[in-house]
């Protein structure tokens, strides 16, 4: 059965600490996997990674991905309050063609001023 | 503006009573999805569009239909709704091919009694 796993459930730091969250999959014919961040409403893109190794950056947040160990990470540094959401990791698995995604449970985070 | 709408937002019905929720993208994306979203079990995918015409089930899609007839519409239909699909919903939409990334709508809370 695909299964996405993150770790932890929920995490509390403060301004400016760094943090990085896990996420761990088990999925046949693996395509990509996706990172979203959801605060009060709906879940709002933040990172794809198709290939091992290799690093994505957008200002304070960068994901990698490991294909053999199949499991990425999300790292938030300089941690700010508005980071405080649910990260969602999820995984494109399936044949080509399919286009069926397994979310996580996601990781809840708070950063406190 | 690019986005997803979903309709209703909020929804308060009674068991069996038969309900759709609609949603409109007007981005041009091929592929739609409906997830639910409930504690503790994160975001389920229940079924998908690659296309026009061309639907598949999800991980959760019992007791939900859904029709793709128009390109930009994706609605999903609750013939006999029971109290364990009280809910949140979002409707999420990409291009098919390459990236990945979807776009959400804003989510419709379904309370079922």
């Amino acid at each position: 059965e695909d299964k996405v796993v993150q770790s932890p459930l929920s995490l509390v730091v403060h301004e400016g600490d760094t943090v990085t969250l896990n996420c761990s999959y088990e999925v046949t014919n693996f395509r990509s996997l996706l990172w979203y961040k959801q605060e009060k409403k709906a879940p709002t893109f933040l990172f794809m990674l198709t290939s091992s190794g290799i690093e994505k950056k957008s200002g304070r947040l960068s994901s990698i991905l490991d294909k053999k160990e199949l499991f990425s990470i999300l790292n938030i540094t300089a941690t700010q309050t508005g980071d405080s959401a649910i990260y969602l990791c999820a995984v494109a698995p399936g044949d080509s063609g399919t286009y069926k995604y397994i979310f996580g449970t996601g990781t809840r985070l708070k950063v406190l001023a | 503006e690019a986005q997803v709408t979903q309709n209703p937002r909020y929804l308060i019905t009674v068991t069996g009573k038969k309900l759709t929720v609609t949603c409109s993208q007007n981005m041009n994306h091929e592929y739609m999805s409906w997830y639910r979203q409930d504690p503790g079990l994160g975001l389920r995918q229940i079924y998908y569009s690659m296309n026009v015409e061309v639907t598949d089930k999800g991980d959760v899609p019992e007791g939900y239909k859904v029709s793709r007839k128009e390109k930009r519409n994706f609605p999903l239909i609750l013939e006999s709704p029971s109290p364990n699909q009280t809910s949140l919903y979002f409707c999420a939409s990409s291009f098919a091919g390459g990236s990945r990334e979807q776009y959400f709508g804003p989510g419709t809370r379904l309370t079922v009694t």
